[in-house]
């Protein structure tokens, strides 16, 4: 099976601009979860779908929205970015059992 | 409150040496727990995960580890590190109850080799 896959890599930005990441889960997942990766804060949960519904939610503004289709694919957003959104994303499938693979990650670079 | 702690915020030794990880969560319901390894610019690998029964769990490239359900610790080992095992390394915990699927990480091991 393919892994799971995120696009684009890499993303440069400037303040006040949104950006859209892309999430492929790997085939038959259903759940996707976003994590947001910082040298100051390390690995934050963001939040997680399962089945199209939003199904926790992390400690982040309402700038950072997400959603998911009837594929599976997820995608999330973040609306007027700051300096402090550069980050590296990533986003994990499951199946069950809370075991979750991760994509690559996209690295967000703020300007 | 549900935290992972890694007290070691960098570890160095040498090839062909042994290594421990530690980790101690706290959670208050029943955990399932992660050990997670991160190469530069990558994403996170899985190397192995506890959810019951034995509590020394083996892993891929000969990582192990032991929960210790007294000491709320989740400690990773590895008998003779190798070159390419340089690299970041987290601990994570989440829920057995499968209600979610989201992970509290720790801040993460960085692991240096040296020949």
């Amino acid at each position: 099976k393919a892994g799971v896959t995120q696009t684009p890599r890499y993303l440069i930005k400037t303040r006040g601009q949104q950006v859209t990441l892309s999430c492929s889960p790997i085939s038959g997942h259903r759940s996707v979860s976003w994590y947001q990766q910082t040298p100051g804060q390390g690995l934050q949960f963001l939040f997680e779908y399962f089945s199209e519904t939003q199904r926790n939610k992390g400690n982040f503004p309402g700038r950072f929205s997400g959603r998911q289709f009837s594929n599976s694919r997820s995608e999330m957003n973040v609306s007027t970015l700051e300096l402090g959104d550069s980050a590296l994303y990533l986003c994990a499938s499951s199946d069950r059992d809370n075991e979750q693979f991760f994509g690559p990650g996209t690295r967000l670079t703020v300007l | 409150a549900q935290s992972v702690t890694q007290p070691d915020i960098h570890i160095t030794v040498s090839e062909g040496a042994s290594l421990e990880l530690r980790c101690n969560y706290s959670y208050g319901a029943t955990p399932y727990l992660f050990w997670y390894v991160q190469s530069p610019g990558q994403g996170l690998q899985l190397l192995l995960k506890y959810f019951s029964g034995d509590t020394l769990v083996q892993g891929i490239k000969g990582f192990e580890a032991e929960f210790k359900r007294s000491q709320s610790s989740f400690n990773l080992r590895k008998p003779s590190v190798h070159w390419s095992d340089a690299a970041e390394y987290f601990c994570a915990v989440g829920a057995a109850s499968g209600a979610t699927n989201k992970l509290i990480f720790g801040t993460g091991t960085l692991l240096a080799v040296q020949p």
